[in-house]
């Protein structure tokens, strides 16, 4: 089956820059996660949807970054505008429903803020 | 609120020697524990996962996890180790009892010598 496709893999943008990037979950996975990893860091949560709803999204900076998942399938994570500090890799997973499995990860969106 | 320690940056190990790499946890009610591994420039893999049951929990490619309740600890261990091993890992845990939210250590760098 096909795994958790992400794009772009690569972006270099200059601050204040708006960003945005997309998700396409494992067919039939209803839970979809966004992370955030720094270099040298395990993945921090920062939003979590099953199916449309976002359920957790608690770590998510508001002020800046937005995300949707329209239909419950692909997803988008947007930040307006960017930060130096935004540079990082953003991971999109996605799980079959409930949590006791484990979750399948995308390669990742590598995020360079200049 | 949970957490996960993993406590060495780096593990240096000979191909063909056993290998280590050390998980705590801290969790208020049942801990559900996850190994991942992540190669470069590529989203984390599932290697295994801790839900109830056996202590010792096998999983991908050689690698196995023993759960001790007594010490909370997931250690992850290959009876012998590959240069192909080497990558980054990363032990996570989840509540059972208490939300979905799954909580990353900050990863070891196992480095496999020939």
């Amino acid at each position: 089956e096909a795994g958790v496709v992400q794009s772009p893999r690569y972006k270099i943008i200059e601050k204040k820059q708006p960003v945005a990037f997309w998700c396409n979950p494992i067919s039939g996975h209803n839970t979809l996660y966004w992370y955030l990893q720094n270099l040298g860091q395990g993945p921090e949560l920062l939003i979590r949807y099953e199916n449309e709803e976002a359920v957790d999204d608690s770590q998510l900076p508001k002020d800046r970054f937005s995300a949707e998942r329209l239909k419950g399938v692909d997803s988008t994570l947007k930040i307006q505008p960017a930060e130096l500090g935004d540079s990082a890799v953003y991971l999109c997973a996605s799980s079959p429903q409930g949590m006791m499995g484990e979750q399948y990860f995308g390669p990742g969106t590598r995020l360079t803020v200049t | 609120a949970q957490s996960v320690a993993q406590p060495e940056d780096q593990v240096n190990v000979a191909e063909g020697n056993p290998l280590t790499v050390k998980c705590t946890y801290s969790v208020s009610g049942n801990p559900y524990l996850f190994w991942y591994v992540q190669y470069p420039n590529r989203g984390l893999q599932f290697l295994l996962k801790y839900i109830t049951g056996d202590n010792l929990v096998k999983g991908s490619y050689g690698f196995e996890a023993e759960f001790n309740k007594s010490q909370t600890s997931f250690h992850l261990k290959k009876p012998s180790a590959l240069v192909s091993d080497s990558a980054l890992y990363f032990c996570a845990v989840r509540d059972g009892n208490a939300g979905n939210m799954l909580t990353f250590g900050g990863g070891t760098r196992l480095m496999v010598k020939p």
